[in-house]
């Protein structure tokens, strides 16, 4: 089955500054992969997907690439706030019929 | 309805006894997911419906853990003789379609379990 990792498990920035968090993915036919952002005491909240026919997708703040050759895919935020800070969660999901597969997320924690 | 929603919001339980946990899926969504989070953790895979059959059961911890769906709506995740170590968020989720299909998954915002 799927196996999702993820990097780093806490990130620290300062306001301003740029985030990067990495994951990678096991099973080739993976072809959809969210990002949501979990608050304190909240559900996960989807951000941004990417499906496996496009290498980047960009929604203002927030970009995602995807390398389908070195099964791996990252988040990018830029000029980051203090109200980014919250856990960040990667997953993937491959043929029809399978459920998501969650990395074990990041803590973001951005100070101003 | 506007989200998925779930009940109870929190539930604190005696070890042993049985617990059952709602979910309500947004309107026409034919997959729903369950899974587990424990504190600071990531999310564990329990089970997923497509309409009301579950093709894979494989997260589900023991078989203290069961789920059902009726009526392409509503699902119900029990534990039975619960333990100190179920105590985790139980979180509920819905897509149009399974998310191989590449359908946005949209969650609750989970039951707090706590077994004492």
């Amino acid at each position: 089955g799927e196996n999702v990792e993820q990097h780093p498990s806490t990130l620290s920035v300062q306001e301003g500054d740029s985030a990067v968090i990495k994951c990678t993915y096991s099973d080739s036919a993976s072809n959809y992969f969210p990002w949501y952002k979990q608050e304190l005491g909240k559900g996960p909240q989807l951000i941004i997907d990417i499906r496996s026919n496009v290498g980047e997708k960009k929604d203002q703040r927030i970009a995602v690439t995807l390398n389908k050759t070195a099964k791996h895919f990252s988040l990018h935020i830029t000029e980051t706030q203090p109200e980014d800070s919250a856990v960040y969660f990667c997953a993937a999901s491959g043929q029809a019929g399978t459920a998501l597969i969650f990395g074990k997320g990041t803590t973001l924690s951005v100070s101003s | 309805g506007a989200g998925v929603s779930q009940s109870p919001s929190n539930k604190v339980t005696e070890k042993g006894k049985d617990v059952e946990l709602r979910c309500d899926p947004i309107s026409g969504h034919t997959a729903l997911y369950w899974y587990r989070q424990r504190l600071g953790q990531g999310l564990e895979f329990l089970i997923y419906f497509q309409g009301n059959s579950a093709p894979d059961k494989s997260g589900l911890p023991s078989d203290r853990f069961s789920a059902e769906r009726t009526g392409e709506s509503v699902s119900t995740l029990t534990i039975q003789r619960t333990q100190q170590e179920d105590s985790a968020v139980y979180l509920c989720a819905s897509s149009r379609d399974t998310g191989g299909s590449g359908h946005t998954i949209y969650f609750g915002e989970g039951s707090w379990l706590t077994v004492v």
